[in-house]
């Protein structure tokens, strides 16, 4: 089946701690980006990629990052700069030409212990 | 000011009634408007996609866009429990550039009764 899988479904930190999250995608999509929804803010966009080995900050990217070495992957690290790091986390991809729609994984639910 | 404005509910109908669910934005450029819909603990997955003005069809399910007044719609006729889910609009001004950003509304919570 093709989609986005975003591992794992729930994640617990600890103070100090950085967390990273998984995002797998077999779409064969070239954009990525990473979403943090809290309640009653929707969907804000903490970073994204059109390309391997480029990415670009989005509205809330302090206290996180990212990497994009493979067209299929595209990790967060959730770091312990990130003081409310309790949310959950949406990964979404999309074809790079011919189309705005972008697809999302599961989430992961991340909270702080 | 938010660029998308959506009211956040919740809204709770009975099974059979027609449901309407709105949001407003600011910025003139947003061409590309899409609902999503996200059932509880799970990611948004796309309802309705549309460009410019007008309206588009799918089943139980219309889109409506209004660029002159800055407004889109989404109607669901017949709703059923199964509908019970949040419902997200999401705007895109262009396609390639700046990575083709989505910008999303807050969502709003509906519920449908049996």
């Amino acid at each position: 089946d093709g989609g986005i899988t975003q591992s794992p479904k729930y994640l617990f930190r600890k103070e100090g701690q950085n967390v990273t999250l998984s995002c797998e995608q077999n779409l064969n999509h070239d954009a990525m980006y990473w979403y943090r929804q809290d309640p009653g803010q929707g969907l804000r966009l903490i970073y994204y990629s059109q390309i391997v080995n480029d990415f670009q900050k989005g509205d809330i990217a302090e206290g996180y990052s990212v990497s994009r070495e493979k067209k299929e992957s595209f990790p967060l690290t959730v770091t312990s700069a990130q003081k409310n790091p309790t949310a959950f986390y949406l990964c979404a991809s999309r074809r790079r030409a011919g189309s705005n729609i972008q697809y999302f994984g599961a989430g992961t639910r991340l909270s702080v212990l | 000011q938010k660029e998308v404005e959506q009211d956040p509910g919740p809204l709770s109908v009975p099974e059979g009634a027609i449901v309407s669910l709105n949001c407003t934005y600011s910025n003139s450029a947003f061409q590309y408007f899409m609902w999503y819909r996200q059932y509880s603990r799970k990611g948004p997955e796309l309802l309705m996609y549309t460009y410019s003005s007008g309206n588009k069809e799918d089943g139980r399910f219309t889109a409506q866009v209004d660029k002159s007044s800055k407004y889109i719609s989404l109607f669901i006729r017949d709703s059923q429990p199964s509908d019970s889910a949040t419902y997200l609009c999401a705007m895109s001004a262009v396609r390639e550039t700046s990575g083709s950003r989505l910008t999303f509304g807050e969502g709003t919570q509906l519920t449908v009764n049996p």
